[in-house]
């Protein structure tokens, strides 16, 4: 079955440091990886997803994430906070086979402070 | 390029209800899910649905339930409302089933069950 572990329920930041939130996975097939955002009140959005090309992707907003399968990682990582990053932050990963269900990490509360 | 629309935004039922919410996937998105988002649980799956049919479900009761028109709207019904029905329902939308696209999430209807 496939899992995901999100590690650290909140990260604090000072503004310009670098945010690294961290996921790891597990999955009995080659996986399709997720990070979403969630502002307060509103639904999710998209950062960025890893296909099985390119190992390092890079999503909006200034995030990238590396998959690792080593290490069964796939942490997001920006070098520079903003203040407008504030916010939830979702690992989810999807089986390689048909169907669209996103199995999410619990999440992860960034705060950055100025 | 219009979103993912759900409506309502938010609900307020009384236990034993029974509640529809709808969601109008990005146009040409054939493949509608449906997820539920509490601060306990987090997201949780609930069903996929891709012309017209169901293809995915998740781990609920059957009192939850949903379908899919022509339109490739979407609905989702629960009946017999709980307490712990109340949640932030998000609906996602994709091209079609393939995991390479990505699914765009609407803003949710906020249900809250009293």
């Amino acid at each position: 079955a496939q899992s995901v572990t999100q590690l650290g329920s909140h990260v604090s930041v000072s503004e310009g440091a670098l945010v690294l939130l961290r996921c790891n996975y597990s999955s009995s097939v080659p996986p399709y990886l997720f990070w979403y955002v969630q502002y307060p009140n509103q639904g999710l959005q998209l950062l960025l997803k890893y296909t099985s090309a390119a190992t390092l992707v890079k999503g909006i907003n200034g995030f990238e994430a590396e998959f690792k399968k080593s290490e069964t990682s796939f942490h997001l990582t920006k070098p520079s906070a903003h203040m407008s990053d504030a916010a939830e932050y979702f690992c989810a990963v999807t089986p390689n086979q048909a169907g669209t269900a996103l199995i999410f990490g619990k999440g992860t509360t960034l705060s950055v402070s100025s | 390029k219009a979103g993912v629309t759900q409506t309502p935004r938010y609900l307020i039922k009384t236990r034993g209800q029974q509640v529809t919410l709808s969601c109008s996937p990005i146009s040409g998105h054939r493949s509608v899910s449906w997820y539920q988002q509490t601060p306990g649980q987090g997201l949780q799956f609930l069903f996929e649905y891709f012309s017209e049919t169901q293809r995915n479900k998740g781990n609920f009761p059957g009192r939850f339930s949903g379908r899919q028109f022509s339109n490739s709207r979407s609905e989702m019904n629960v009946s017999t409302l709980e307490l712990g029905d109340s949640a932030l329902y998000l609906c996602a939308s994709s091209i079609d089933r393939s995991r390479n696209y990505g699914y765009t999430f609407g803003s949710g209807t906020r249900l809250t069950v009293v």
